[in-house]
């Protein structure tokens, strides 16, 4: 078990560019998160997903983002038109069903800088 | 819906010094309650969590939460701390529901220096 792992660690666009972020959840979990997190603020719910299925999407989720999960396994959080409010950590966690109630676990995030 | 309050953002401390960081809540449905510790540039663990039963629930690295509904509280504290203990530390509520989406508060900096 590598835990949650979330690709690349750092990005860093020029406004108006699209871009593409990767979650491998521990491979037994079923429901996968993502999570933007500002500075100085605690994370906010963008989407979840258990399998393939993408069950709700929080109001921050604007039109020019989307996310999937083809095959129930990895995901995708993408971007288009990228503007500077845009600038956050990006976080995905997994669990499983039964056993939400342990919490989450966390990746170590992917840092957006929109210049 | 729920919503977490962490009124202080900061707390510095000495080493060796006992905190507390406070944690209150709302929510119309039964919740579960978190506290998740994030390091920099890493992702949030998983600190301890209160699901039921006792309302007193323990850390394995000294830290405890004490749930108080009447209150609506589950304020983390540490008989005392160590400098490696500096870090964010975050409060979080889900329902008890089917929902399963964390709802966090924004986080008090524990500081803590000799």
């Amino acid at each position: 078990d590598t835990g949650v792992s979330q690709n690349p660690r750092h990005k860093i666009t020029k406004r108006g560019q699209n871009v593409t972020f990767r979650c491998d959840p521990i491979s037994e979990h079923n429901r996968l998160y993502w999570y933007r997190q500002t500075l100085g603020q605690g994370p906010e719910f963008l989407t979840y997903f258990q399998n393939e299925a993408q069950l709700e999407k929080s109001r921050l989720l604007s039109d020019r983002f989307s996310a999937e999960r083809p095959k129930g396994s990895f995901s995708t959080l993408e971007i288009q038109r990228t503007e500077q409010g845009d600038s956050a950590m990006y976080l995905c966690a997994s669990s499983h069903e039964t056993s939400g109630t342990r919490g989450y676990t966390f990746g170590s995030g992917t840092r957006l800088t929109v210049v | 819906a729920q919503s977490v309050t962490q009124l202080d953002s900061q707390v510095p401390v000495f080493e060796e010094a006992p905190v507390e960081l406070r944690c209150n809540y709302s929510s119309s449905v039964s919740v579960y309650l978190f506290w998740y510790v994030q390091y920099p540039n890493q992702g949030l663990q998983l600190l301890l969590k209160y699901l039921s039963g006792s309302t007193l629930v323990e850390s394995i690295n000294g830290f405890e939460a004490e749930f108080n509904k009447s209150q609506t509280s589950f304020h983390l504290r540490k008989p005392s701390v160590h400098i490696s203990d500096t870090a964010e530390y975050f409060c979080a509520v889900r329902s008890t529901g089917t929902a399963s989406k964390l709802t966090f508060g924004t986080g008090t900096r524990l500081q803590v220096t000799l």
